[in-house]
């Protein structure tokens, strides 16, 4: 079945500091999207590509769909505090969502 | 304000109790979801309703029942066959079926503990 991963599990960075996330899927998707959860609240829609090699930017964050649209990426540039969560991938394989096993992002003032 | 209402926030139940989790959404979404956390873990679909009085199961549905007797309305009821229910259980709807590409809206969550 359909398997989404993503690396790594924890991160810890220097405020200041940039961080990546990585989402791969087993199977090819029609699109992904991302997702933010604060720490004790639920997880908020942050955006969804869907085109292969698809780059889009919100301010600090990019977020990249892969060629084979297989993976994915989310990159914040120069990390604050209010960064801080875990961010999810969910990709849309044939007729199914799965979401990925997050990555949690602790910044370091 | 337009979105999806959990209740109740904290539960605690005994072993071989069943409990009920309520999700209402007054976003006029036709589909629904159930998901449940575990620390460390993404969210694992446990089941899902795309139109009223129609459901199916997710990922990990053993041990859980739900209805969708109102669109608005989507219960889900963990039974003590839920070998280990203690963890955080997140509603959610999207305007369309799950494979349209439509953004999910997360409920607040329920944390269930059982003692």
């Amino acid at each position: 079945g359909q398997q989404v991963m993503q690396i790594p599990q924890y991160q810890h960075v220097q405020e200041g500091e940039d961080f990546t996330t990585y989402c791969n899927s087993s199977t090819t998707l029609s699109n992904i999207q991302w997702y933010k959860q604060r720490p004790g609240g639920h997880p908020v829609f942050l955006i969804q590509l869907v085109k292969s090699g698809e780059v889009k930017k919100q301010k600090r964050l990019t977020f990249q769909f892969g060629e084979a649209k297989k993976n994915s990426s989310l990159h914040i540039t120069a990390t604050q505090t209010t960064d801080v969560g875990t961010y999810f991938c969910a990709g849309r394989g044939y007729q199914k969502v799965t979401f990925g096993t997050g990555t949690k992002l602790q910044v370091i003032p | 304000d337009g979105g999806i209402t959990q209740s109740p926030k904290y539960l605690f139940r005994k072993e071989g109790q069943n409990v009920t989790l309520s999700c209402e959404q007054n976003l006029n979404h036709d589909a629904m979801y159930w998901y449940r956390q575990d620390p460390g873990q993404g969210l694992r679909l446990i089941y899902y309703s795309q139109i009223v009085n129609d459901f199916q199961k997710g990922d990990i549905a053993e041990g859980y029942s739900v209805s969708r007797e109102k669109k608005e309305s989507f219960p889900l009821t963990v039974t003590s066959a839920q070998k280990n229910p203690t963890a955080f259980y997140l509603c959610a709807s999207s305007t369309g079926q799950v494979i349209s590409g439509n953004t999910i809206y997360f409920g607040e969550g329920s944390w269930l503990t059982v003692v």
